[in-house]
């Protein structure tokens, strides 16, 4: 089983749509989590943090859930420019600090 | 600050051969990850450095992949020799601490022919 797992996609999805991701993760000792964004052929960017109370950053809010070992993101209003793969990614302390990625799920918005 | 910078950007060699791969990153931040991305596996940590000491190597994939991080400021991948399956996308990431955000450099794409 992978560490961090997320439904592949694609998603595709009109603009001004509503769009939900889901990610969980297998290692109870993850403390940090992140949603991280990556456009075709670039670099994983940093989108959000997700705390556990859960946390909105305009059109998007991020949720976890540590008894079910769940992380989510909500986005609202898409736009065209939200088209992309989104990635869940959990941070391992007793690790050392590990770093994993999801293997991503992929968005397309269309007009 | 420029931000992480990796060389090659992209890198063609033939099998067998010897590659390697460079970082730079951030100055000032303590931990130092390369990953692997493929279409098949997504985003692979192969190993991750503190403080220039290598702190987790389990995901590097065999004994022909190698890394090292002589000082803050750089650290290299080594793969000796080289196989056509070796070909992919490898990013260099640093980080200022356990609960930073990550900043990846640019990748090297690697093609083994």
């Amino acid at each position: 089983r992978k560490e961090v797992e997320q439904d592949p996609g694609p998603f595709n999805v009109p603009e001004g749509a509503t769009v939900a991701f889901n990610c969980t993760y297998s290692n109870s000792a993850s403390q940090s989590f992140f949603w991280y964004r990556q456009d075709c052929r670039k670099e994983p960017k940093l989108l959000m943090s997700v705390y556990s109370s859960g946390n909105e950053d305009g059109r998007f809010t991020a949720q976890l859930n540590r008894a079910s070992q769940y992380i989510s993101l909500l986005i609202r209003d898409s736009k065209l420019s939200d088209s992309a793969t989104y990635l869940c990614v959990v941070m391992i302390y007793n690790q050392g600090g590990k770093l994993i990625f999801g293997q991503g799920t992929e968005l397309s918005v269309k007009p | 600050d420029a931000g992480v910078i990796q060389s090659p950007r992209h890198e063609v060699t033939e099998m067998g051969q010897e590659v390697t791969l460079r970082c730079k990153p951030i100055s000032g931040h303590d931990y130092l990850f390369w990953y692997r991305q493929t279409m098949m596996r997504g985003l692979e940590l192969l190993i991750y450095f503190n403080n220039n000491v290598p702190i987790d190597d389990s995901g590097m994939p065999e004994d022909r992949f190698s890394a090292k991080m002589p000082n803050a400021s750089f650290s290299t991948l080594k793969i000796q020799p080289s196989e056509p399956r070796d070909s992919a996308v490898y990013f260099c990431a640093s980080s200022p601490s356990r609960v930073g955000e990550a900043f990846f450099g640019q990748g090297t794409r690697l093609t083994v022919v």
